[in-house]
């Protein structure tokens, strides 16, 4: 079945180690996003991509590396982990004026 | 900067309907986006206005007023089921790249 797959779907880490969240999609839509979602806050925008090996910043960036070799993936690492982000990290993905579709999302902790 | 607004909770009664609003100030506008979220799931996109006016989808209608920055989605025939948050996103036209910038989102608690 077609559609966009995140993992891990939980993962517990330590402050300081670097993690890698996965996206896949198998739409071939040209625009993935990275969005975190925490309480009082909403949906906010990490990184997006427009095509393959285009990225750009959203509006909370800092501390999140992202790359785009293929169009199907879009991973997002945080290269060194702080308690400030622990959330649920939700991918999605679109074609230009059309909806986002979401993952089910990686609810990430860190101790 | 983008401000949207709606508001945190609403309780309604089964088989009732339910108006949820959202008003928006941002840098520019190419459309309004309606999310359903059950806890602990991913959003799910219900609805998509561009233009004025009401678009009808099922028990689901959603209306724009570009002049006035306002939107609001509409549930009738309420069912246990629809208890969810409700997020409003907008899609400035300036970014270019289909971003949307989201809402805090509104949480609806359907009674018996």
């Amino acid at each position: 079945d077609a559609g966009i797959t995140q993992s891990p779907r939980y993962k517990i880490t330590e402050t300081g180690r670097q993690v890698t969240l996965m996206c896949h999609q198998t739409w071939s839509h040209s625009y993935m996003f990275w969005y975190r979602q925490d309480l009082g806050h909403g949906l906010r925008l990490i990184y997006y991509s427009a095509a393959a090996d285009i990225t750009d910043k959203g509006e909370v960036p800092d501390g999140y590396v992202v790359s785009r070799s293929k169009t199907e993936n879009f991973p997002l690492t945080l290269e060194s982990a702080t308690r400030s982000q622990t959330s649920v990290y939700f991918c999605a993905s679109s074609d230009l004026n059309q909806p986002q579709h979401f993952g089910d999302g990686t609810r990430l902790s860190i101790l | 900067g983008q401000n949207i607004d709606q508001p945190t909770e609403m309780t309604a009664t089964e088989g009732a309907i339910v108006q949820i609003n959202c008003t928006y100030q941002t840098s520019g506008f190419n459309g309004l986006f309606w999310y359903q979220q059950h806890a602990g799931e991913a959003p799910t996109f219900l609805s998509y206005n561009v233009l004025d006016g009401l678009e009808e989808k099922g028990r689901f209608s959603s209306f724009l007023s570009r002049s006035k920055g306002y939107s609001y989605l509409l549930l009738k025939e309420l069912q246990m089921k629809d208890s969810a948050s409700y997020l409003c996103a907008v899609r400035p036209d300036q970014t270019g790249a289909n971003n949307l910038f989201f809402g805090t989102g509104t949480r609806l608690t359907v009674i018996p």
